[in-house]
């Protein structure tokens, strides 16, 4: 069965850092997209970042763009997100998604359980 | 602000219909939809406008005119309560944007 176990959540301080993994299972790794996305608590979604399926590609919402890194290693079936700069407002679950192959537009068609970024002093 | 505006909440009692709507999304650009049930991922309902993945029962329709995308759940289930988002491309250089969200009551 495929599946996304996300982790590396927790609290961490005003301009500190943190970084998320997402371990991928049960599906060929190196040929999807993916992504990640953020929810606040109590708030809606928020897409933050893309990678291509070899990871020259990347794309990143205005808000974590330049203190945020999407990166995968496909050889260990594994996304990252490196975030630096982490603000009170980046606190949220996260979650890494895959996409759908070959579909318009966004389709994020697996996702895993989120892990909790905590941000305050 | 969400470049993609929902209704806050829609509502419904058992067997009925209800729609969502989502407005400010581009006349050539696919939407998708998502249901998150409290405390879970979301799931892909619908992609490319109107497609729905395996699994996803036809009482999940979906449509696009101009700009604004709907989202039509037929014979309502208790199991239907969650909240829907929709997402399409963000145009001027924002990837993916996610509608506000709107909060789905079976009375």
């Amino acid at each position: 069965e495929a599946q996304l176990v996300e982790s590396g959540g927790g609290l961490a301080q005003p301009g500190g850092s943190l970084r998320l993994s997402c371990a991928a299972s049960g599906f060929t790794f190196s040929s999807y997209e993916m992504n990640w996305v953020r929810q606040a608590p109590g708030k809606g979604l928020e897409w933050l970042s893309y990678i291509t399926e070899s990871g020259p590609f990347t794309q990143y919402a205005d808000s974590v763009r330049g203190r945020f890194t999407i990166s995968r290693d496909n050889a260990k079936n594994s996304l990252y997100l490196q975030m630096t700069s982490l603000r009170v407002e980046d606190t949220a679950t996260y979650f890494c998604a895959r996409e759908k192959p070959s579909c318009r537009g966004d389709c994020l068609e697996l996702w895993g359980q989120g892990t909790l970024v905590t941000v305050s002093s | 602000q969400s470049a993609l505006t929902q209704p806050p909440s829609a509502s419904g009692s058992p067997g009925q219909s209800v729609t969502i709507s989502c407005t400010g999304t581009s006349s050539d650009i696919d939407v998708s939809w998502y249901q998150q049930h409290p405390g879970k991922a979301p799931k892909l309902m619908i992609y490319e406008v109107d497609k729905r993945p395996s699994g996803v029962p036809d009482r999940f329709s979906a449509s696009k005119s101009g700009n604004t995308a709907s989202l039509t759940v037929s014979g309502l289930q208790a199991g239907d309560e969650a909240d829907y988002y929709c997402t399409s491309n963000g145009g001027d250089n924002r990837f993916y944007v996610f509608g506000s969200g709107t909060t789905v009551t079976v009375l």
